[in-house]
């Protein structure tokens, strides 16, 4: 069975500090792996993907992630934050065979930044 | 990137009434939607999966009476929640799927229905 785990509930961090948020995976068969950024009262906005090829990627508001198979993780980095990044985030994990499409959430992780 | 809409944003109903969210993708077919529920400062539930023209299949625990889900058209799905009750009030957000290409592999999210029941 597939799973994502989320380590941190929380992330305090100061403005223009650097950050990172863990996500760790477990599923036995290929994954696509995504970021989403969910700001108060609105839907899910899709920070970055991974499907194939680099195992950096790149997304939208200076964030990137890292896919490492070896240690079946994605986190998320952004090397210096902004208040307007208080959010929470989600990392989530698809699978696509013969079962179907399946996602999978972490439970989120709220990034607080502080001036 | 694809568009998900979804109407109302926000609804306040009262207990005993019905409430119809409705969720459309915008420039693309959507062969598969999800409803999700999400309560407060919590990450999202599944609650249901529906094809094109096939009856929803609903994870375990929801109610198929009560969350009564149509997906009619390939652009359109609709949640109605019966006989609400002040303990259905929550976010509810729904997703759409294609079968081609990046919309295959991915699910593109609508904003989000916030249900208040009173």
């Amino acid at each position: 069975a597939q799973s994502v785990t989320q380590l941190d509930s929380q992330v305090p961090v100061f403005e223009e500090a650097p950050v990172e948020l863990r996500c760790n995976y477990s599923s036995s068969v290929s994954v696509y792996l995504f970021w989403y950024v969910q700001y108060p009262n609105q839907g899910l906005q899709l920070l970055l993907k991974y499907l194939s090829g680099s195992t950096l990627v790149k997304g939208i508001n200076g964030f990137e992630a890292e896919f490492n198979k070896s240690q079946t993780s994605f986190h998320l980095r952004k090397p210096s934050v902004h208040i307007s990044d208080t959010a929470e985030y989600f990392c989530a994990v698809v699978t696509v065979n013969t079962g179907g499409f399946k996602t999978i959430f972490g439970a989120g992780t709220r990034l607080f930044v502080k001036a | 990137g694809a568009v998900v809409s979804q109407h109302p944003s926000r609804v306040i109903c009262k207990s005993g009434t019905s409430v119809k969210i409705e969720c459309r993708s915008l420039d693309f077919q959507a062969t598969t939607m999800f409803w999700y529920r999400q309560f407060p400062k919590k990450s999202l539930m599944l609650m249901a999966t529906s094809n094109e023209g096939s009856k929803a299949t609903y994870e375990q625990g929801v109610e198929k009476d009560k969350f009564l889900i149509n997906h009619a058209s390939l652009t359109l799905s609709t949640l109605t929640v019966t006989s609400a009750h002040p303990e259905d009030s929550s976010f509810y957000i729904c997703s759409a799927r294609g079968d081609s290409g990046s919309y295959r592999r991915e699910q593109y999210f609508g904003p989000g229905t916030r249900l208040t029941v009173t």
